[in-house]
């Protein structure tokens, strides 16, 4: 499943498929990106992050990518399951020290 | 513990009233984040603390809300005269330092409604 585009607030996806996850940032002099989790009366989980030299970033199922032309970041979540269920948001990181938060995508994971 | 720690988890008071929110940052933590968050949306950025300073205290929404840090460790967010606009989500969290490649940890948050 992906959320096409610049941003859905909401994305379907079947467990066991792979999930795109998108966001546009809005300052092209962020140098530092965060991807959170957030379930249900938790706070924000962080998951991977990426500095601006990179363009790709990969960790345990979960890959980043990084268009500073577009201004646009994705999180690509492999094989997707139940427990991905939850509300993702990117952050950039302003001056430094202050994460500008996107609207954030809810996942909903079909079994 | 390991992570960040925030206390009360919940709170329900009165409009009018002050309420005092805490945050226990992770250990050597140097910097400390407050963030709002209300129903349904993304993160506010409230203030952020260096040590014992706030450089940047910009989001702050009115001169009723103010916080502190003390010995570099905990920090305490005080709500005088709560407005029912208040309720809301308050997060804290807490990096090794500033700037790229210190990504910010965030405790669960206390529940805040004003009735």
């Amino acid at each position: 499943g992906e959320s096409v585009g610049l941003h859905l607030p909401t994305l379907s996806v079947q467990e066991g498929d792979n999930s795109i996850i998108n966001c546009a940032y809005s300052n092209s002099a962020s140098d530092y990106f965060i991807w959170y989790k957030q379930e249900s009366g938790k706070g924000p989980q962080f998951i991977i992050d990426i500095r601006s030299n990179m363009d790709k970033r990969q960790g345990q199922r979960v890959t980043v990518l990084l268009n500073k032309t577009v201004k646009h970041l994705s999180l690509q979540i492999a094989a997707t399951q139940p427990g991905d269920s939850a509300v993702y948001f990117c952050a950039e990181n302003m001056d430094d020290y202050k994460l500008s938060f996107g609207a954030g995508t809810t996942v909903t994971v079909r079994a | 513990g390991a992570g960040v720690s925030q206390s009360p988890s919940n709170k329900v008071t009165e409009k009018g009233k002050d309420v005092e929110l805490r945050c226990d940052p992770i250990s050597g933590h140097t910097a400390l984040y407050w963030y709002r968050q209300s129903l349904g949306q993304g993160l506010e950025f409230l203030i952020y603390f260096q040590g014992n300073s706030a450089p940047d205290k910009s989001g702050l929404p009115s001169d009723r809300f103010s916080a502190e840090r003390t010995g570099g460790s905990v920090s305490t967010l005080t709500i005088q005269r709560t407005q029912q606009e208040d309720s809301a989500v308050y997060l804290c969290a807490s990096s090794l330092m500033t700037g790229e490649g210190q990504p910010q940890h965030f405790g669960d948050g206390t529940r805040l409604s004003i009735l």
